[in-house]
């Protein structure tokens, strides 16, 4: 099964808003709203940020925002800071109840 | 404290095998599904395989199906990653992770630090 799509870099400056597109089929993110965000820094695992489209966990700042149009799912971030560069991965609930990553999308602050 | 430890990484040659472990402390470990995730130079997250918090049910990517085996040993709170007929594709850094569900959502709240396996001759 083909990854999901997502853009292979963005980059804002501090203070700044920008938003990452996670595309699928209506098959995985397009059928169900169990689409999951997460954030790895150089040399780290990654983190969840976002789980069942628009949640986040405890402990993550409310700049973090998901949301979901047909089957195509967004990760907003807003107020950009320095510490928000890093690689962001979507993964989406799939019918063979097995979860597809998309190729990450590397945010660069300015 | 959660903590996922993984060891036995290393360069292997191809069509060799190799081993991985993951010690898991801080949570009941034979109440979660856990996962092996890998991660290609410079590329996305992909799924690797699953196995039960039982260990009675396991699923694997098609890429790694027939090679690699997942297991688990509930009384040493320790997963393992057995991989056979090792390709230069399966070069990767490998990840365990822990399931978190709620019905049919399900995703990774911990997860290792990451083991870097290199097939190459």
């Amino acid at each position: 099964q083909p990854a999901l799509t997502q853009p292979a870099s963005v980059s804002g400056s501090p203070g700044q808003s920008i938003t990452i597109s996670c595309t699928g089929t209506s098959s995985d993110v397009g059928a169900y709203n169990y689409v999951y965000w997460y954030q790895q820094h150089p040399g780290k695992a990654p983190k969840v940020i976002i789980y069942d489209v628009s949640n986040r966990p405890s402990g993550v700042s409310n700049r973090f925002s998901g949301s979901k149009s047909g089957n195509t799912a967004f990760l907003t971030i807003s107020g950009l800071q320095a510490e928000d560069e890093g690689d962001y991965h979507c993964s989406s609930y799939t019918s063979s109840s097995t979860p597809l990553f998309g190729g990450g999308t590397k945010l660069t602050v300015l | 404290e959660v903590q996922l430890l993984q060891s036995g990484g290393g360069l292997v040659q191809p069509g060799g095998s190799l081993r991985l472990s993951c010690a898991v402390s801080g949570f009941t470990f034979s109440s979660y599904a856990m996962s092996w995730v890998r991660q290609a130079p410079g590329k996305g997250l992909e799924w690797v395989s699953e196995i039960s918090g039982s260990g009675g049910s396991t699923k694997y990517a098609d890429s790694v199906q027939g090679r690699f085996t997942v297991s688990r040993d509930n009384s040493r709170s320790t997963m393992y990653l057995h991989m056979n007929s090792l390709r230069a594709e399966d070069t990767s850094v490998y990840f365990c992770a822990k399931y978190h569900c709620s019905g049919s959502s399900c995703y990774y709240d911990y997860w290792g630090q990451g083991a870097q396996v290199t097939v190459s001759s």
